[in-house]
């Protein structure tokens, strides 16, 4: 039972324009919310986060938005960048855990110069 | 330069080989994790460490054995290995565990077992 999914596997983008990566969860106890961006052959870098007090947090191009109702969180690059082509991770873990960190299947971002 | 290092990045080995693999960081992070990613599933956690204690093992087969002398170094122990371990296994360290703090990956290893 996976308790982070990212359904769309991938998703391609115009440069200049928005992309939008989404996450959705299914455990409530999770509290604090990160994205990672993984190259070919490099391990996951780590991108933003949030925590579950907020519902969003911006930083530079990279916004992520989380809706506890929902059970889902959101990363919008904007304007998407060439560079920006990547694997996506969403992450999630809950602070009665010991630092475990659920990860999503990933998105592959392709972003069209 | 990632603060994380993996050694090696690739590794091949039979069944019935002894190898071992080495994480270390330089972050200065009290927490260190194992994790292993397979072909078309997400990461999977394995290990964790805080503080050098083994804090989580996430019901991995005895045939890994992970061991952390000191905050800075990782060594995951593989025995016996079967063809359904081969995988990317990356390491990765965070301040603290748990903490709403981010994990910071090395590049991982790149396991092929014959």
């Amino acid at each position: 039972d996976q308790q982070v999914k990212q359904n769309s596997p991938s998703l391609s983008v115009q440069e200049g324009r928005i992309s939008i990566l989404n996450c959705d969860y299914t455990n409530s106890m999770f509290d604090y919310f990160l994205w990672y961006k993984k190259y070919p052959a490099e391990g996951p870098t780590f991108l933003i986060s949030i925590s579950s007090i907020k519902d969003k947090n911006e930083d530079g191009r990279f916004t992520v938005f989380l809706n506890k109702s929902a059970k889902h969180l959101s990363l919008h690059i904007v304007p998407s960048q060439p560079g920006d082509s990547a694997v996506y991770f969403c992450a999630a873990s809950g602070s009665s855990n010991t630092g475990k960190l659920i990860f999503g299947q990933g998105t592959t971002l392709q972003v069209k110069p | 330069e990632t603060g994380v290092t993996q050694t090696p990045r690739h590794l091949v080995m039979g069944m019935t080989n002894k190898k071992s693999l080495k994480c270390e960081q330089h972050l200065g992070h009290n927490a260190m994790y194992w994790y292993k990613q397979s072909a078309k599933k997400p990461l999977e956690l394995m290990f964790v460490y805080s503080l050098e204690e083994r804090v989580e093992n996430n019901s991995v087969p005895s045939r890994f054995s992970p061991e952390c002398p000191n905050s800075s170094h990782l060594f995951l122990h593989l025995h016996t290995l079967q063809p359904e371990d081969s995988a990317l296994y990356l390491c990765a360290s965070s301040q603290e565990a748990p903490s709403n703090q981010p994990q910071h990956f090395g590049d991982g290893t790149r396991l092929s077992i014959l």
